[in-house]
């Protein structure tokens, strides 16, 4: 079942700061968290697996709430080059645990 | 740095054509992955693979194949191509389980189904 990413678009100027969510209806085990600017292929920003764990990366961190089956990333101080969409994938334990359920993506537009 | 490449950017294919789109990684990994993915909808997992000649179907494979003879290449085959397989295809793969895993993913093919 495909997480539920919130807001599906948001538009900031640069240096505002914007909030992603991510909550899946099952138990997580991991949130991956990627970017994809238009044209490109997908990549990388980070993982956070259970344990409720925060991580950073730049400007740019994502906290693991097991108990409420939800991450959220956070951008600060957005710069134009963090335009893009910005994707949530969920990784459950057991048999399902090769494969990631993407949810369907916030849009982010930074402008000057 | 880890490569996953596919065969086109673009393709133009007909009605009942079948279809082969191919996808080579250069770091040895064990797992691969195709999605496809549509405006409004992200990511669907179409098949993916975990070893040699291993195959698993993802959430929405009706209509489509996988072929893996070797490690470092994952095929995705439409047997008929229908107009509703336009799309774009990306090709994913993981060292280790895709739970706790980079993906690293491929350029992308545009598949248009006239």
């Amino acid at each position: 079942q495909q997480p539920v990413q919130s807001p599906q678009a948001v538009i900031l100027r640069e240096g505002e700061d914007a909030v992603i969510n991510c909550s899946s209806s099952k138990a997580l085990y991991s949130v991956h968290w990627y970017r994809q600017k238009h044209g490109e292929a997908p990549v990388f920003l980070m993982i956070l697996l259970k344990g409720g764990e925060q991580k950073g990366h730049e400007k740019i961190s994502a906290s693991f709430n097991e108990k409420k089956q939800q991450s959220s990333l956070y951008l600060t101080a957005s710069q134009l080059s963090y335009s893009g969409t910005y994707f949530c994938g969920t990784g459950y334990s057991g048999a399902g645990s090769y494969q990631l359920t993407f949810g369907k993506g916030t849009k982010l537009s930074v402008i000057p | 740095d880890v490569k996953v490449t596919q065969s086109s950017r673009y393709l133009v294919k007909r009605t009942g054509e079948k279809v082969f789109l191919e996808c080579v990684q250069d770091m040895d990994h064990e797992n691969m992955f195709w999605y496809r993915q549509d405006p409004g909808l992200g990511l669907r997992l179409i098949y993916f693979s975990y070893d040699v000649k291993m195959k698993e179907k993802g959430d929405i494979p009706e209509g489509y194949s996988v072929s893996r003879e070797k490690k470092e290449r994952f095929s995705l085959i439409l047997e008929s191509a229908s107009t509703n397989q336009t799309s774009m295809y990306l090709c994913a793969s993981t060292l280790w389980k895709g739970v706790t895993d980079t993906q690293y993913f491929g350029p992308g093919t545009r598949l248009t189904v006239l």
